[in-house]
């Protein structure tokens, strides 16, 4: 049973609309991120959460804003999509944010901007 | 700045051969290295880490990698491969002593392994 739920697996959605990326963990980990790949190019990491606190956010955009109601939970809120934003979107957890600690990974959400 | 390359987008081997997926990475000390694997419809996985000490590192599944410094390679090799083994497999490095798990990933090679 996968231990990170994601939630579309799938979306489209149109230029200028908002979207919610869900991510759900029951590892009990205190670390989430978000990461994302984009056709052709390697996984960027976006944000870190731990302990519902924002750690890191490599992402220029303001529009890309990360959420999290619970521990185990760190949405993902995209407000006036671009058809550049189309991509996969991974969630991940570890037990703790500290170096170089193992990461787990849900199985993506696929969006497209048309 | 850090980042990872893996030379093969894709790889075709025939089940039970040997493989190896390259890696190099550029980095100006030691980082810590990984390989991830995505099988189809999962998330990634981590096969196996290297931090510190002994250049090879055994990983799940037969798995292990070998860290050459002066070549900046973190190569992810095989003895003999089974059809399950065919994914997508990722290297990534974090800097050493860096915090928050921010990993650089490089861009994956797919392994296809013919029956």
């Amino acid at each position: 049973d996968p231990k990170i739920i994601q939630k579309p697996k799938y979306l489209v959605a149109v230029t200028g609309s908002e979207k919610i990326l869900i991510c759900e963990q029951y590892l009990g980990h205190n670390a989430m991120y978000w990461y994302r790949q984009s056709a052709k190019k390697p996984l960027e990491f976006m944000f870190s959460y731990s302990y519902q606190k924002l750690m890191d956010n490599q992402t220029a955009s303001s529009r890309f804003q990360p959420q999290s109601s619970k521990k185990n939970h760190l949405d993902l809120q995209i407000t006036a999509l671009k058809p550049d934003d189309s991509a996969t979107y991974f969630c991940a957890s570890s037990q703790d944010p500290g170096r170089g600690g193992q990461l787990y990974f849900g199985e993506g959400s696929k969006l497209t901007v048309l | 700045a850090q980042s990872v390359t893996q030379p093969d987008a894709r790889v075709t081997v025939s089940e039970g051969a040997s493989l190896q997926l390259r890696c190099k990475y550029s980095y100006s000390a030691t980082p810590y290295l990984f390989w991830y694997v995505q099988y189809p419809r999962q998330g990634l996985q981590l096969l196996l880490k290297y931090y510190s000490g002994d250049p090879v590192v055994q990983g799940v599944n037969s798995f292990e990698a070998e860290f050459s410094k002066s070549n900046s390679s973190f190569h992810l090799q095989k003895a003999s491969v089974h059809w399950s083994d065919s994914a997508v497999y990722f290297c990534a490095l974090t800097p050493y002593g860096s915090s928050g798990n921010k990993l650089i990933f490089g861009i994956g090679t797919l392994l296809s392994v013919k029956p």
